[in-house]
């Protein structure tokens, strides 16, 4: 069955830097479009980044666009999201999912928590 | 990118039958059938429960429908359980340089 585990979460500084990675396995990774999605403390969700299936082609929300960067390793079926200049509002648990172009959210993960604290 | 408008709460008595709806603009919900709708549950990952408007995934309950009129969409919850009690959100694509659009987030509650 799919199965998305994101790592890398923890506590940072602000002005820090943090590298997520989500290991996907149970479907072609290759095939699928992905998104990284996230959900601060109590609030509701917030679309951050796409991912083409080759990773030619990537699109960010504006909170975080010149800061986040995301990427894939196909050989590794491995999806990142490198983000700089994090702000206490990043902090937040960031999903990584499978997304059906110009559509839905299928598959997630159970998430990795993120918190910018001094 | 504006979040599309949800309300904030909708309750209902179980058998009942509650609608949320999902508000956004002609950039978005009034010119794609690229709507969807997710459940979560408290401290779980959102779960999709329909996908371009009107379609259910396999294995979802047809007490959950989906509907689209001009710049809103509607989810409705027929026959309320207790189980459905939830936060729902909706998603749509958007012509704009975000490409999705996520609404703000409906609490359902069974009284």
């Amino acid at each position: 069955q799919v199965q998305l585990v994101e790592s890398g979460g923890g506590l940072v500084k602000p002005g820090g830097s943090l590298r997520l990675s989500c290991a996907a396995s149970g479907f072609t990774f290759s095939d699928y479009y992905m998104s990284w999605i996230r959900q601060a403390p109590g609030k509701g969700l917030e679309w951050l980044s796409y991912i083409s299936s080759s990773g030619n082609t990537v699109y960010y929300a504006d909170s975080v666009k010149g800061r986040f960067t995301i990427s894939r390793d196909n050989a590794k079926n491995s999806l990142y999201l490198r983000m700089n200049t994090l702000r206490a509002d990043d902090t937040a648990v960031y999903y990584c999912a499978t997304v059906r172009v110009y559509s839905y959210v299928d598959y997630w993960g159970q998430g990795t928590l993120v918190t910018v604290s001094s | 990118q504006s979040a599309l408008t949800q309300p904030a709460s909708v309750s209902g008595s179980p058998g009942q039958s509650i609608t949320i709806s999902c508000t956004g603009t002609s950039s978005d919900v009034g010119d794609y059938n690229y709507v969807s709708w997710y459940q979560q549950h408290p401290g779980k990952a959102p779960k999709l429960m329909i996908y371009d408007v009107s379609n259910r995934p396999s294995g979802v309950s047809n007490r959950f429908s989906g509907s689209k009129s001009g710049n809103t969409a509607s989810l409705t919850i027929s026959g309320l359980q207790a189980e459905d009690e939830a936060d729902y959100y909706c998603l749509s694509y958007t012509s704009t340089f975000t490409l999705y659009v996520f609404g703000g987030g409906t609490k359902v509650t069974v009284l």
